[in-house]
């Protein structure tokens, strides 16, 4: 099974200030069809998840552009250019280059 | 737009069983794959179980495999979880998603499930 790490756990951050989270698999998740399955997803408090990014860069429809995915192979970053109070809640990254689908032990984004 | 309505979650007790159902509507359901992932009180997310289109084709969580189907009903436009030899650890709210072979685009508000005695 790919194993997904997510750091920090927790980002205190400012409103307007910056915020980057890492996330690292096991192993690569190229997959054999040239795409990497490497999503982000932001769960609010008392809310379900809710897709972000797609395929390690994609803003999903409705996806502020303060948020962007990077990185390749094995190490994925998020950022979010200036955090604003509705972005509080933990963020996942998951993988679905093969299964089983795994997620990330998600980082918690918080005001200071 | 996109709906997906979780339903079927309650309280069973330990070695019980119990059925989720999930109804989809605003996309074609036929053509695409759907998933269950669950979130225990407290945690992170866990995916479950993914089905291709037409059901040919299911995957599951080693901890779930031989207690847990998943099935579809193309015509209804649903989505099933069937969960038998309930255990404590398997309390958590389910969602079901669309998705499961790329990414997971789509999500329900979740239906708990609690396995206690």
């Amino acid at each position: 099974d790919i194993v997904m790490t997510q750091t920090p756990l927790s980002s205190p951050v400012t409103l307007g200030q910056p915020a980057s989270i890492s996330c690292r698999s096991s192993q690569s998740l190229v997959h054999s069809d040239g795409n990497t399955y490497l999503s982000w997803l932001q769960q609010r408090p008392g809310q379900p998840p809710r897709l972000l990014i797609y395929k390690i860069s994609n803003r999903f429809s409705g996806v502020p552009d303060r948020f962007s995915g990077s990185g390749a192979g094995t190490d994925f970053t998020l950022k979010i250019s200036r955090v604003e109070g509705e972005d509080v809640g933990v963020y996942y990254c998951m993988q679905a280059t093969q299964f089983p689908l795994t997620f990330g032990g998600g980082t918690k984004v918080e005001i200071k | 737009e996109v709906q997906l309505v979780e339903a079927g979650g309650g309280l069973v007790q330990p070695g019980g069983s119990l059925r989720l159902s999930c109804t989809a509507s605003g996309f074609t359901f036929s053509t695409y794959w759907m998933s269950w992932v669950r979130q225990a009180p407290g945690k992170g997310l866990e995916w479950v179980a993914t089905i291709k289109e037409d059901g040919s084709e299911k995957y599951y969580v080693d901890s779930v495999k031989g207690r847990f189907t998943i099935s579809r009903d193309n015509a209804k436009n649903s989505l099933y979880l069937q969960m038998n030899s309930l255990r404590v650890d398997d309390t958590a709210v389910f969602y079901c998603a669309r998705g499961g072979r790329q990414q997971l685009l789509y999500w329900g508000l979740g239906t708990l499930v609690t396995v206690s005695s």
